[in-house]
């Protein structure tokens, strides 16, 4: 069974707006991360955020973890038509496996 | 470095016959897994190896099978394959860092329609 769920399940923006995704999830859990996928492609890894961290940042992307309400967010500043892509987050229980929410479609126009 | 590498990129079974989908990786990885992609779905976990010559079950391992003969492959077997086995597969690759943490680095996908 899915361990994550994204909301929304898309979004639609303009470039140079923030893009906003929540995943929330049911178990406790060691770590959260976040992967983008092109159409087409695999997935990559875009950041990870431990349990016992609050907020973390790389570059353009700021991921927040609330572990007391199960949930996490992924902001993306200032996007970019190629941010276009479906966005993932993933979390580990500790067996070193990952399981997949269902994803965000971002759509960024130009 | 080619990364994790998957062969082929695209098969078309009928209901019955077999095939084997090979993943390969030059990044000395000791974790290596199998994920199946449905649309509307996120990844789901197949099977998985901790390491050379073991095999775990994932989430949805029924119909599959795993071999992990070598450290750089892991291979995905369907010994008889099924319409509902049509799906995009996607193997990864992953090691614990310092802070015994893993990433996973993902092959491009293998497109399988069972007819």
């Amino acid at each position: 069974s899915q361990q994550g769920e994204e909301d929304p399940q898309a979004l639609s923006i303009q470039e140079g707006e923030n893009a906003t995704m929540n995943c929330s999830y049911k178990t406790s859990i060691n770590n959260l991360q976040w992967y983008r996928q092109n159409s087409g492609r695999g997935l990559v890894h875009l950041i990870l955020i431990r349990s016992n961290e609050r907020e973390k940042h790389s570059g353009r992307l700021r991921v927040t973890l609330d572990t007391s309400k199960k949930s996490s967010s992924l902001l993306i500043t200032a996007s970019r038509a190629a941010d276009t892509a479906s966005y993932f987050c993933a979390t580990e229980r500790g067996y070193s496996t990952l399981t997949f929410g269902k994803g965000t479609m971002l759509l960024v126009s130009p | 470095n080619a990364g994790v590498t998957q062969t082929p990129k695209f098969r078309v079974l009928k209901t019955g016959q077999s095939m084997t989908l090979l993943c390969a990786q030059d990044m000395n990885h000791e974790y290596m897994y199998w994920y199946r992609q449905d649309p509307g779905m996120g990844l789901r976990l197949i099977h998985y190896s901790v390491g050379e010559g073991t095999t775990a079950k994932g989430e949805v391992p029924d119909g599959y099978n795993v071999s992990r003969l070598k450290k750089q492959n892991f291979l995905l077997g369907l010994e008889s394959a099924a319409p509902s086995q049509t799906s995009v597969y996607f193997c990864a690759s992953s090691y614990r860092n310092l802070r015994g943490l893993h990433e996973q680095y993902f092959g491009p996908g293998t497109r399988l329609t069972v007819t």
